[in-house]
């Protein structure tokens, strides 16, 4: 069975830093897409960023380039999303998923909550 | 990177139909087949509804359909059930090699 956990959500002053992790079990995790996908308290979805299976290429939203990194380690079924400079409107709660061709898939985790409040 | 617009909310009543409209961009849903629909039940993680404009995961019901035309997708229920009450998401790729979800539509069964 595919599960997928993530971990480290806080709450964090604005400016702040934040590393979020995503525990993968259950399939074969070094042969997958992996993204981390975003909602804010009573809003959408927001894709924020993936991750190609060996960590060779990244992409990310706009409004998180150069503030954020996307990272995987494969000997340990994990992905990483380091979170810089924080913002107020970076709070949501932020799902690790497993991606197929051209699309999130079927497997989320439940997600990590990220406040940035003072 | 502007998100795909959906209506705010839709509504039905019990065995009718009700369409959500999705709609892109030249850039992402009139560029690639990769539309995609997910249902978010309050509090629960979104689930997969629609895959590749018009392909269903197995296990989802056959009342789901989806479509394409040019720049909008477009999510079709058909006998709506009370259990169908839910914020559902679409999400295209992007020619950027990203993705983009839509704001999200309620739908109510009256």
């Amino acid at each position: 069975e595919v599960q997928l956990v993530e971990s480290g959500g806080d709450l964090v002053q604005p400016g702040g830093s934040l590393r979020l992790s995503c525990a993968a079990s259950g399939f074969t995790f070094s042969t997958y897409w992996m993204s981390w996908v975003r909602q804010a308290p009573g809003k959408g979805l927001e894709w924020v960023a993936n991750i190609k299976p060996d960590g060779g290429e990244q992409y990310y939203i706009d409004s998180v380039k150069g503030r954020f990194t996307i990272s995987r380690d494969n000997a340990k079924n994990s992905m990483y999303l380091q979170m810089n400079s924080l913002r107020a409107e970076d709070t949501a709660v932020y799902y690790c998923a497993r991606d197929a061709r051209g699309r999130v898939d079927d497997y989320w985790g439940q997600g990590t909550l990220v406040t940035v409040s003072s | 990177q502007s998100a795909l617009t959906q209506p705010a909310s839709v509504s039905g009543s019990p065995g009718q139909w009700i369409t959500i409209s999705c709609t892109g961009t030249s850039s992402d849903i009139g560029a690639f087949n990769f539309v995609s629909w997910y249902q978010q039940q309050s509090g629960k993680v979104p689930k997969l509804l629609i895959y590749d404009v018009n392909k269903r995961p197995s296990g989802v019901s056959n009342r789901f359909s989806g479509s394409k035309s040019g720049n909008t997708a477009s999510l079709t229920i058909s006998g709506l059930q009370a259990e169908d009450e839910a914020d559902y998401h679409c999400s295209s790729y992007t020619i950027r090699s990203t993705l983009v979800f839509g704001g999200g539509t309620k739908l109510a069964v009256l």
